[in-house]
């Protein structure tokens, strides 16, 4: 198993430019998260979603938006990237919600700069 | 509203001393709590979790932290630091009324020095 795959690893966008990341899991895992990471500021959750099809906001989501169309996949997008968005992206996956909670799986993480 | 405080923004210890990490969190029910490794330009590593029971627990790589419900605290501890320990450190909390979410502390960066 790959485990939890983040694409791409690295990325340079101009202001106002767009992109998307995906991030990919490999073992049936029906939560999955976004994060950034700052200096200082830990992770914060950007968006989540708990089943294919579902998303819902975490702590920061303005200037992002997320889709799950596949279970084994979830797409980060910046419309009009902001150089306040330069940061270290990390996907994160559990199982599912029976058995208590669980550890997060977390993927590499992409290094995005915004000029 | 849930929050997670790790009151050490950076630490540096000798190699072979003793490594202790502060964790506190504000939180009306009874916490998850985690602990997560992050060596540099990687991802996040499960060091160990409490959930409930023994309010000691052990973890991978020799680490092991104790929840004190009365100091609101998961503090992490290694008794003997290795050069290899050199990493930023995250507590983290798990949300149980608005499930999925989990509120990580703003880290503590581990320096190990000779």
């Amino acid at each position: 198993n790959a485990g939890v795959t983040q694409t791409p690893k690295f990325r340079v966008l101009k202001t106002g430019q767009s992109m998307t990341l995906l991030c990919a899991q490999d073992m049936n895992h029906e939560y999955m998260y976004w994060y950034r990471q700052d200096p200082g500021m830990g992770l914060r959750l950007i968006h989540y979603s708990v089943g294919e099809g579902t998303t819902a906001k975490g702590e920061v989501p303005d200037g992002y938006n997320v889709s799950r169309l596949k279970k084994q996949n979830f797409l980060l997008g910046l419309e009009s990237a902001a150089p306040s968005q330069t940061s270290v992206y990390f996907c994160a996956s559990i199982p599912n919600r029976s058995g208590g909670l669980n550890e997060q799986f977390f993927g590499p993480g992409t290094r995005l700069t915004v000029l | 509203a849930q929050s997670v405080t790790q009151p050490d923004i950076h630490i540096t210890v000798s190699e072979g001393a003793s490594l202790e990490l502060r964790c506190n969190y504000s939180y009306g029910a009874t916490p998850y709590l985690f602990w997560y490794v992050q060596s540099p330009g990687q991802g996040l590593q499960l060091l160990l979790k409490y959930f409930s029971g023994d309010t000691l627990v052990q973890g991978i790589k020799g680490f092991e932290a104790e929840f004190k419900r009365s100091q609101s605290s998961f503090n992490l501890r290694k008794p003997s630091v290795h050069w290899s320990d050199a990493a930023e450190y995250f507590c983290a909390v798990a949300i149980t009324d608005s499930w999925g979410k989990f509120q990580f502390g703003a880290g503590t960066q581990v320096v190990v020095t000779p």
